[in-house]
């Protein structure tokens, strides 16, 4: 089946640095990749759609300029967390569209813990 | 607007017994729809989908069922097991491939 891995799987941070989280598939090309945020106990929400070559679309309220992203490749898509605060704490998980048979389906990766102190 | 709710947030079953998780959509032009499983500190796994062009669909041990008329979506596990504890989110796809993703059911199951 499709994988999708990310990198890392959980980092902690100083509030004010940044954090660059890694999203791959790793056997199929994806032109269109999805970063989501999931709170503790809640729903995924998407934040951004990652097209390849070109510029991300963003969900309405989320800031472009915190929530960096660059779908360099077919597969590789980079979300970077710019000046990180404790209320950016929560669990990033991407996910990577796959065609095939006609039709597209996502494939999430295991997710990133992301933690601000 | 759009939007994916549940019925129910927490389901508790007997091992071996037939779980039940319901969703209520109210996009009348949703048209494809997808299950998916969440254990805990993972990403979503797929387990099933369906077209509005279908009012069943069956995979190994689970079943999901559309009704368009009342905008109701469920998905049946047959014979639920431990490991199918989980949270499992109901979505529908809400243009250029994006997820719209409900709030979630946690199932527990209980030996």
């Amino acid at each position: 089946g499709a994988v999708v891995s990310q990198h890392p799987s959980r980092v902690i941070c100083k509030s004010g640095t940044s954090v660059k989280i890694e999203c791959r598939s790793l056997d199929f090309q994806a032109t269109t990749m999805f970063w989501y945020r999931q709170f503790p106990k809640q729903s995924l929400m998407l934040m951004a759609t990652s097209n390849e070559g070109s510029k991300a679309t963003y969900e309405q309220g989320v800031e472009k300029d915190k929530f960096l992203i660059n779908h360099a490749s077919l597969t590789l898509s980079t979300l970077t967390v710019t000046s990180a605060h404790p209320e950016d704490s929560s669990f990033y998980i991407c996910s990577a569209t796959r065609t095939g048979r006609g039709q597209e389906t996502q494939y999430f990766g295991p997710g990133t813990r992301l933690l601000v102190l | 607007g759009e939007s994916v709710g549940l019925h129910l947030p927490t389901l508790s079953v007997q091992e071996g017994d037939n779980s039940i998780i319901n969703c209520a959509y109210s996009n009348s032009a949703s048209d494809y729809f997808i299950w998916y499983k969440q254990e805990s500190g993972k990403g979503p796994q797929f387990i099933i989908d369906i077209r509005s062009n279908m009012d069943k669909r069956q995979g190994q041990r689970v079943t999901v069922l559309l009704n368009k008329t009342v905008k109701h979506l469920s998905l049946q596990i047959a014979a639920t097991q431990p490991g199918d504890s989980a949270v499992y989110f109901c979505t529908f796809s809400g243009g250029y491939n994006k997820l719209i993703f409900g709030a979630g059911t946690r199932l527990a199951v209980h030996p």
